[in-house]
């Protein structure tokens, strides 16, 4: 079945170690999203390729990066991670067509829950 | 700017009594609608979403929406809830892009 996946579902690092998130989807979808959902909020999105274009939310932390080498692979880096980093990670996809694409459904993938100790 | 309002962030109902999920919206064009369902420790899975057309949307798992645009609303229902149900569910919306605004979540809990 085409999918997200998402890898490694728990990830447990060390204050200020960088660590990496991976992504990867087989739906051939052209943007992929990275949300950070803390306990009992709603999903937060922190930045989203569309094709290779890199998009940024105004408030995402420097902290944090993103990487897209091709179409199925997506990577969160961060790069110092604090105590309030510690989250669920969400990866998304979507097809986007079009100037006016706000119809347009997310697939989500199951997460990466990180602590940071 | 989009943004999405979920009431009550607990809601407990019995098996078999009706799931009632509030979701008012603020969206300065018309708007795209969705629910999504989040079960412990996994992702967002799709509920149903509205677009265009007719404004009683029906989903997956028995749900169904209506959008009400005189009351700028996105209500979420289920006759009859199952111990499946159980689980967080997130109203979120769209404008003329792809990038969704999420509400809080409202925490779904069913009473045997």
């Amino acid at each position: 079945d085409a999918m997200v996946i998402q890898n490694p579902r728990y990830q447990v690092t060390q204050f200020g170690k960088p660590v990496t998130l991976s992504c990867s989807q087989t739906l051939n979808h052209n943007v992929m999203y990275w949300y950070q959902q803390k306990s009992s909020q709603a999903p937060k999105l922190l930045f989203h390729y569309y094709d290779k274009d890199f998009n940024n939310e105004a408030d995402t932390p420097d902290n944090f990066q993103s990487r897209r080498p091709n179409t199925s692979f997506c990577f969160l880096d961060i790069r110092s991670p604090g105590l309030g980093d510690a989250a669920m990670y969400l990866c998304a996809t979507s097809r986007v067509t079009g100037l006016i694409a706000g119809n347009t459904e997310a697939f989500f993938g199951q997460g990466t829950r990180l602590t940071v100790v | 700017a989009q943004s999405v309002t979920q009431l009550g962030s607990h809601v407990s109902v019995s098996e078999g009594a009706l799931v009632l999920l509030r979701c008012n919206y603020s969206s300065s064009v018309p708007p795209y609608l969705f629910w999504y369902v989040q079960y412990p420790n996994q992702g967002l899975q799709l509920l149903l979403k509205y677009t265009t057309g007719a404004t009683l949307v029906k989903g997956i798992n028995g749900f169904e929406a209506e959008f009400k645009k005189s009351e700028t609303s996105f209500h979420l229902t289920k006759p009859s809830a199952h111990m499946s149900d159980a689980a967080e569910y997130f109203c979120a919306v769209s404008e003329w892009n792809y990038k969704l605004s999420f509400g809080a979540g409202t925490t779904v809990t069913v009473r045997a």
